[in-house]
């Protein structure tokens, strides 16, 4: 079944570095464009970051740009989010989603999420 | 970037009732709004798209309705497994944006 898993979470120090993963399944990953978004405890929805399908373009909100990259490598089937000097409001659950496509941008698969802590 | 305001930011409705939960965008964003349902230590799940399309598998007592700035999503009669938190969010222009969310809490 289409499915998203994301990988790579954990407690980090501020100001230090962490790389999510998200593995896709279940669907042909390279024709879909992908984004990050993230949910601070007891917070809404945020959104991070977006890679189109070839990985040839990539977009940031204006809160991780600089710090964060995102990248994909369409012959694992797999999305990254690199995250670097991170801060304490950076903490929150990571979520892979996938674009519905046909000219819908919204988010129609949603990965588990991965939470990340940033804490001295 | 558009601020998406939801209201209320909770509601209270008795099971079978109908629920009406709003959207407003601070500048107009088409029918390109989606809303998302998000229940305790889950992901959000897409309801509708386009405004007024409902996603696969969601069922008919979900619609939704509006263009430009004002939307809305109305649940027709209440099911307990409704009760959750509701999102909207336009991907009208860079950045998407969503709402603040509405609490939809049994009564």
């Amino acid at each position: 079944q289409v499915q998203l898993v994301e990988s790579g979470g954990g407690v980090v120090q501020p100001g230090r570095s962490l790389r999510l993963s998200c593995a896709a399944s279940g669907f042909t990953f390279s024709n879909y464009d992908m984004h990050w978004v993230r949910q601070a405890p007891g917070k809404g929805l945020e959104w991070v970051a977006l890679i189109l399908f070839d990985g040839r373009s990539e977009y940031y909100a204006d809160s991780v740009k600089g710090r964060f990259t995102i990248s994909r490598d369409n012959s694992k089937n797999t999305l990254y989010l690199q995250m670097n000097s991170l801060r304490a409001d950076d903490t929150a659950v990571y979520y892979c989603a996938r674009v519905l496509g046909g000219g819908v941008w919204a988010f129609d698969i949603w990965g588990q999420g991965t939470m990340v802590t940033v804490s001295s | 970037e558009i601020v998406m305001t939801q209201s209320p930011a909770t509601l209270s409705v008795s099971p079978g009732e109908r629920a009406t939960l709003s959207c407003r965008a601070s500048q107009s964003v088409s029918s390109n709004l989606a809303w998302y349902q998000q229940k305790p230590g889950q992901a959000p799940r897409l309801l509708i798209y386009g405004a007024s399309t409902r996603a696969t598998g969601i069922p008919a007592r979900f619609s939704g309705s509006g263009s430009g700035t004002e939307f809305t999503l109305t649940i027709s009669s209440l099911q307990s497994e409704d009760f959750a938190v509701y999102y909207c969010q336009q991907y009208n222009s860079w950045p998407y944006t969503f709402g603040q969310g509405t609490e939809l809490e049994i009564k």
